[in-house]
């Protein structure tokens, strides 16, 4: 089963706007993580926040967490053709050993 | 690029039949897991091997099963395939402990077709 939900499903912003993409999940978590696919490859590691972090940068991003929401936020800013893919947050739980839980994802187009 | 590498990179295969993955892990990094990522839908969590050892498993039937070899090599195997068996296949490597999920390198996965 899968845990974490993005919103939206599918997102579309003209190049240069600010994206922002959201997920929630359902049992408590040690970290959250966002990854990035493109066209149904591999995917790559964005950001990693704690579960006693609130906010993290690193480049263009910017993630937010609250857990007592239990609900995560991803804000790329000053959007580029690049950064059209879709976008997933996965979490582990505190048990450990379960691997990590992704939501369904957001696609995210970013139009020239 | 990651460092970890998947081989085939397609597969087309009948139902019924079997079918091995391949994953080539980072040096160093102990601990592998494999994901399946249907259409449309996030990666679901299959097993992970830490040191040549399975060590946490999701949901899925026994005829998923797997091994882990000490030169960072891994390998997927699914007997008895199914049509809902296609499929991306991910594998995962990082040099975690079995109880850390920290940054995960993901290899470019496996595209599995059943007919």
């Amino acid at each position: 089963s899968q845990q974490g939900e993005e919103d939206p499903q599918a997102l579309s912003i003209q190049e240069g706007e600010n994206a922002t993409m959201n997920c929630s999940y359902k049992t408590s978590i040690n970290n959250l993580q966002w990854y990035r696919q493109n066209s149904g490859r591999g995917l790559v590691h964005l950001i990693l926040i704690r579960s006693n972090e609130r906010e993290k940068h690193s480049g263009r991003l910017r993630v937010t967490l609250d857990t007592s929401k239990k609900s995560s936020s991803l804000l790329i800013t000053a959007s580029r053709a690049a950064d059209t893919a879709s976008y997933f947050c996965a979490t582990d739980a505190e048990r450990g050993a379960d691997g990590l839980t992704f939501g369904k994802g957001t696609h995210l187009i970013i139009q020239p | 690029e990651t460092g970890v590498t998947q081989s085939p990179t397609h597969l087309i295969k009948t139902r019924g039949q079997q079918v091995t993955l391949r994953c080539s892990s980072q040096s160093g990094h102990n601990t592998v897991s494999w994901y399946q990522q249907a259409l449309g839908q996030g990666p679901q969590f299959i097993f992970q091997y830490y040191r040549e050892e399975e060590n946490g498993r999701g949901n899925f039937p026994p005829r998923f099963s797997g091994l882990q070899f000490p030169n960072y090599s891994s390998e997927l195997n699914v007997n008895a395939l199914e049509l809902d068996d296609s499929a991306l296949y991910l594998c995962a490597s990082n040099p975690d402990t079995p109880f850390g999920y920290n940054e995960q390198f993901f290899g470019p996965g496996t595209r599995l077709t059943v007919l």
